[in-house]
């Protein structure tokens, strides 16, 4: 299985300041020309949702704040103002093998 | 709209089995794969194993190979998994999600169903 490392574990943003998020794949998760990474947002007591797939396409209806980078193995999700309803778990995960795995999360809370 | 319904909370004793269902509505249920996520209490989520809708084949994650059966029902649009040998450790939410033909992000989520395993 592909392992997924996040980092980090748990970060504390003020209100309007950037957040980033990083994530390592144990192995390239590039195929036929796209990043099989997606990011999603998970809030206490709520289903997660997803934010980001192909590395850096927003899914219809996510606010432009939240953007995905990278390529490889190395990958980035970034909140460029962090709003009160952006505290959550954010998770990574690769849709490359037959195995989808998840990083460990990363809490995002308010400075 | 496109929705995942899941069944009801479930308490169950160590060594039993649970058995959890997802009922699609909005979209053609054989046109994607199921996948079911869960997550425990102080863990992150954790993939278990997904569902060929179409032809019913099935993959699961090493961890639970032997203990996970995924199901489905195409005439009732509903998806299924079983987990059989419980433990303490599998008190966690249920949650069932779909993907994209050929492989994608996850993008639509049931609501969640809690199992709590407690003797």
């Amino acid at each position: 299985d592909i392992v997924m490392t996040q980092s980090p574990d748990s970060l504390a943003v003020s209100l309007g300041e950037r957040a980033t998020i990083n994530c390592k794949s144990g192995q390239s998760i590039y195929y036929n020309n796209k990043n099989l990474l997606a990011w999603y947002q998970h809030k206490s007591g709520q289903p997660p949702k997803l934010l980001i797939y192909g590395a850096s396409i927003r899914e219809s209806g996510v606010p432009d704040r939240f953007s995905g980078s990278g390529s490889g193995t190395d990958f980035t999700l970034t909140i460029s103002s962090l709003q009160a309803e952006d505290v959550a778990v954010y998770y990574c995960q690769q849709y490359y093998g037959t195995s989808k795995t998840f990083g460990q999360g990363t809490k995002v809370e308010i400075k | 709209q496109v929705q995942h319904v899941q069944s009801g909370a479930e308490v169950k004793k160590p060594g039993a089995s649970v058995k959890v269902s997802c009922k699609a509505s909005g979209y053609t249920f054989t046109g994607y794969a199921i996948h079911w996520v869960r997550l425990a209490s102080g863990q992150g989520l954790e993939w278990m194993g997904w569902i060929n809708t179409g032809n019913g084949d099935t993959y699961y994650s090493q961890k639970f190979q032997g203990r996970v059966t995924i199901s489905r029902d195409t005439s009732a649009t509903t998806a299924f998994v079983e987990l059989s040998s419980l433990s303490t450790e599998d008190t966690a939410v249920y949650y069932c999600t779909r993907d994209v033909p050929g492989g994608g992000a996850f993008d639509i989520w049931g609501q969640g169903t809690m199992v709590t395993v407690s003797s």
